[in-house]
């Protein structure tokens, strides 16, 4: 447990609305990452971030935008919600340097309607 | 580049009886692999993890996985299946600082 916090943890929004998820931790860790679970595809990396305002794509990052202001917060923005992007969502973090281990927040569920 | 393929999607098994989950990795070098659980509606906690140490590896709740570079194989393994056990398992290798996840088995365990 890295002490990985989410919010919201639920959240339900229309097509077309923007939306922003946060993931707050408090271990300091380096790296942190966005995924999304959809069933028959496990998890899949959207966007990550290796320092503050450092952050690359992962393998769906498509309609997806994040920001690392600070050590503590990832945030994770949809633009312009769609429906395919109902899923649920998991922050994880590593520290980096001698570990490879990460840690997973509990998810947010989001519905677009 | 990594892969992991999860070769069951689902598995079903008696309970008081072993379990077997499949998986099997390709990796350019010498690779970590980890073994998570999800409950349901849970998020994801570490069940094990080899990085180059020991090839059997022990990890919570009785389960364990061997390392087989010649398969390319991470099976988990229980001796006697839980009803608690009851869940779905990802088998993940890692990418440099990144996770690549298999595509999931979910176990059922039946009284």
């Amino acid at each position: 447990d890295a002490g990985i916090t989410q919010s919201p943890r639920h959240k339900v929004t229309e097509t077309g609305t923007p939306v922003t998820l946060r993931c707050h931790q408090t271990e300091n860790h380096r790296y942190m990452y966005w995924y999304r679970q959809d069933p028959g595809h496990g998890l899949r990396l959207i966007h990550y971030s290796y320092g503050v305002k450092d952050t690359d794509k992962g393998e769906v990052s498509d309609g997806y935008s994040v920001s690392r202001s600070k050590t503590e917060d990832f945030l994770l923005t949809l633009e312009s919600a769609t429906s395919s992007q109902t899923s649920v969502y998991f922050c994880a973090t590593l520290q980096g340097a001698s570990t490879d281990t990460q840690y997973f927040g509990p998810g947010t569920r989001l519905t677009v309607l | 580049a990594q892969s992991v393929t999860q070769l069951d999607s689902h598995v079903s098994v008696s309970e008081g009886t072993p379990v077997l989950l499949r998986c099997n990795y390709s990796s350019s070098y010498s690779p970590s692999l980890f073994w998570y659980v999800q409950h349901p509606n849970k998020g994801l906690q570490l069940l094990l993890k080899y990085t180059s140490a020991a090839t059997l590896v022990k990890g919570i709740n009785g389960f364990e996985a061997e390392f087989k570079k010649s398969e390319t194989s991470f099976h988990l393994t229980k001796p006697s299946a839980h009803m608690s056990d009851a869940a779905e398992y990802f088998c993940v290798v890692t990418w440099g600082y990144k996770y690549i996840f298999g595509t999931g088995t979910r176990l059922k365990v039946l009284a």
